[in-house]
């Protein structure tokens, strides 16, 4: 299956900070999903994107979506040690017989 | 609070056994999934079953069955383990209607010697 991919593989910022991530994929969408593992552990589901809509926000977060150019991006603001972690992108193409498709992760490190 | 429980956090088989991985979900959701995660090659499906009894194989299912025979559980057997299939095992669930994220469980290293 085609992967969406994110971008960059590991990104090290300072607290406080804004961190961006990106991911691209290939065919078109239904949603696009984001997801956050911690160490170690199962991914957690952080935020939804359908595709029609362009901008998101939960809380801190803050998710683009570009149809046309088959992208999204997730921001996080002011950020803290607690949000290292690993951040995947997921695609549903929304076929059936088909489940979610997970990039290979972006890797953020927050230090104070 | 809703879960996914995978029975084991760590496992440890010998190459060749027979292996089965648990899953159960408090959700009522309709389907469940198994994905394997590696190094440098993200999640990858194993199988996923919409409903009691079905099961679609994803994109590795060799080596690998699955088992739906309650709702709420979705078993992933190693007929005959491998050290290949060394990894780490996460299972999720979700509902089947559309736009609604994953909940995964904790999932299971598994080693196999």
């Amino acid at each position: 299956s085609q992967q969406g991919e994110e971008d960059p593989q590991a990104l090290s910022i300072q607290e406080g900070e804004n961190a961006t991530m990106n991911c691209s994929y290939k065919t078109s969408i239904n949603n696009l999903q984001w997801y956050r593992q911690n160490s170690g552990r199962g991914l957690v589901h952080l935020i939804l994107i359908r595709s029609n809509e362009r901008e998101k926000h939960s809380g801190r977060l803050r998710v683009t979506l570009d149809t046309s150019k088959k992208s999204s991006s997730l921001l996080i603001t002011a950020s803290r040690a607690a949000d290292t972690a690993s951040y995947f992108c997921a695609t549903d193409h929304n076929q059936a017989g088909t489940a979610l498709i997970f990039g290979k992760g972006t890797t953020l490190s927050v230090s104070s | 609070d809703v879960k996914v429980t995978q029975s084991s956090r760590y496992l440890v088989k010998r190459t060749g056994e027979k292996v089965f991985l648990e899953c159960v979900q408090d959700m009522d959701h309709e389907n469940m999934f198994w994905y394997r995660q590696d190094p440098g090659l993200g999640l990858r499906l194993i199988y996923f079953s919409y409903d009691v009894k079905m099961k679609e194989k994803g994109d590795i299912p060799e080596g690998y069955s699955v088992s739906r025979e309650k709702k709420e559980r979705f078993s992933l057997i190693l007929e005959s383990a491998s050290t290949n299939q060394t990894s780490m095992y996460l299972c999720a669930s979700s509902l089947l209607l559309p736009n609604y994220g994953y909940t995964f469980g904790s999932g299971t290293r598994l080693t196999v010697v």
